[in-house]
C-alpha cells in the first residue's frame, strides 16, 4: 500500500494562476480531507469529502474547490492564486469507524508570487 | 473559541528524560476522540497515540502515552526516555462526536531533546 500520496510536492504558481493539487489513498477510506498549514502554525481544515459525490467546507474554504469522484481521488483546485494561499498543503484519510484515525499524505509546498 | 490549546510553543528535555506536552480542549459533545501528531523537520505528519472520550484507561503507545483527564478536559502527551529523534513539532487535535467526520488541531508544540 502507497497510503496517502500527493502531487506535486512543490510548485511556484504566478498571482492569477490556477492548478489542481492530486490527492489519492489506496486504503479505501470513505473520508478525505485537505488542511493548509501556514509557516509556525497547526493544520486548519479547507474542504472534507465522507464519501465520493459528497464534499463540505471546513473551516477555511475560500479561494479553493474540490471534486470526489471517486473513492481513490480527492483534487483540491486553485482559482486565480493569491500570496495569503502560499502554505503547505496537507492531503488526509480516514475509515468511517468511532476512532476514526487520520493518515496523512506528505504534503505539497506552494509558494505564490 | 479555541477547541484545542496547547499552552507551551516550546519545550526543550534532556536526553533519556520524560517530558509532558499539555494539551487542553473545548466540547460539549460526550463522544469524541483526541490524538496527537508528530511533525518532523522532514515535514510528515506521523499519528502517535488515540483517546476514546469513553476510554477508562489512559492510552499508551511504547514510549507514549496520554494523561486523560476528563473532568479537566485535559489530554496531555507524556514521551518517556527522550530520544534525540522526538525533536518534532506536535500536535494535539480531536474529533467531536461518533464518527464525527471534523477534526481540529492545535497550534502544536516544539519539543527540542538536548543531548
Amino acid at each position: 500500500n502507497a497510503g496517502v500520496t500527493q502531487t506535486p510536492k512543490f510548485r511556484i504558481l504566478k498571482i492569477g494562476q490556477s492548478m489542481t493539487l492530486q490527492c489519492t489513498q489506496d486504503m479505501n477510506h470513505n473520508y478525505m480531507y485537505w488542511y493548509r498549514q501556514d509557516p509556525g502554525m497547526g493544520l486548519k481544515l479547507i474542504y472534507y469529502s465522507v464519501g465520493a459525490g459528497i464534499t463540505d467546507k471546513g473551516e477555511v474554504p475560500n479561494g479553493y474547490n474540490v471534486s470526489r469522484s471517486t473513492t481513490e481521488d480527492f483534487p483540491l483546485r486553485l482559482e486565480l492564486a493569491a500570496p495569503s494561499q502560499t502554505s503547505v498543503y496537507f492531503c488526509a484519510s480516514r475509515l468511517r469507524d468511532q476512532r476514526g484515525t487520520q493518515y496523512f499524505g506528505p504534503g505539497t509546498r506552494l509558494l505564490v508570487l | 473559541a479555541q477547541k484545542i490549546t496547547q499552552t507551551q510553543p516550546g519545550m526543550f528535555v534532556q536526553e533519556k528524560e520524560a517530558v509532558t506536552l499539555d494539551c487542553t480542549y473545548d466540547t460539549s459533545d460526550q463522544s469524541y476522540g483526541l490524538f496527537w501528531y508528530k511533525q518532523p523537520s522532514s515535514g510528515e505528519m506521523i499519528f502517535l497515540i488515540y483517546q476514546g472520550s469513553y476510554d477508562e484507561q489512559n492510552a499508551t503507545e511504547g514510549r507514549y502515552s496520554l494523561n486523560f483527564q476528563k473532568a479537566r478536559k485535559s489530554a496531555n502527551l507524556v514521551i518517556s526516555a527522550s530520544q534525540l529523534g522526538d525533536s518534532a513539532m506536535y500536535f494535539c487535535a480531536m474529533r467531536e462526536g461518533n464518527y464525527g467526520q471534523n477534526f481540529v488541531f492545535g497550534p502544536g508544540t516544539r519539543l527540542s531533546v538536548l543531548p
